[in-house]
């Protein structure tokens, strides 16, 4: 069975330009996180969908950062415009359905962004 | 103070070694605590995962949390080479919520 995928695994970028990620979740796994890894840190949760319907975006930077999972599978994570501080590792992660805590949440390879 | 905190380390051990990794937390809410393993440019993978109190075996790995000290290992017996990468812990609370809180994770080195 495929992971969960994601696209590209490497950027980088001048400040102030827009980047976007991309993920594929495992099949049939409703909800999806993404997560942002800074250097030396845990992941930190982003935004959580459940199916197509973003459910707790509460640490997402809203005036930067934004997201979409259209038809409730694979998502876009958008950055625009990028700053210096967003220079991290942006993981997607999914899990199989309603995303409680003790259903185990499976993570890609993660995209690694820098931000020159 | 961080919710969860993990000395990152790095703990370089021989091969064949027992490995001792730890996280205090101070919200007494979390009753799940799980442990992923994270391969350098890889994604976190799970390891273990403990309900509540007690310990928990598999393989070589076993995982014990003790909540009167807020306080969780994983141990790794045998440590390998392969053993090689950085341990994250990660907690939740008992309510039916998705929100893992990681800490800085231990990068662990096995030398052979």
């Amino acid at each position: 069975e495929a992971g969960v995928v994601q696209s590209p695994r490497y950027k980088i970028i001048e400040k102030k330009q827009p980047v976007a990620f991309w993920c594929n979740p495992i099949s049939g796994h409703n909800t999806l996180y993404w997560y942002r890894q800074n250097l030396g840190q845990g992941p930190e949760l982003l935004i959580r969908y459940e199916n197509e319907e973003a459910v707790d975006d509460s640490q997402l930077p809203k005036d930067r950062f934004s997201a979409e999972r259209l038809k409730g599978v694979d998502s876009t994570l958008k950055i625009q415009p990028a700053e210096l501080g967003d220079s991290a590792v942006y993981l997607c992660a999914s899990s199989l359905a309603r995303g409680l805590a003790q259903e185990t949440q499976y993570f890609g390879p993660g995209t690694r962004l820098l931000v020159l | 103070q961080k919710e969860v905190e993990q000395d990152p380390g790095p703990l370089s051990v021989p091969e064949g070694a027992i490995v001792s990794l730890n996280c205090t937390y101070s919200n007494s809410a979390f009753q799940y605590f799980m442990w992923y393993r994270q391969y350098s440019r890889k994604g976190p993978e799970l390891l273990m995962y403990t309900y509540s109190s007690g310990n928990k075996e598999d393989g070589r790995f076993t995982a014990q949390v003790d909540k009167s000290s807020k306080y969780i290992s994983l141990f790794i017996r045998d440590s390998q080479p392969s053993d090689s990468a950085t341990y994250l812990c990660a907690m939740s609370v008992d309510s039916g919520t998705y929100k893992y809180i990681f800490g800085t994770g231990t990068r662990l080195k096995v030398l052979a």
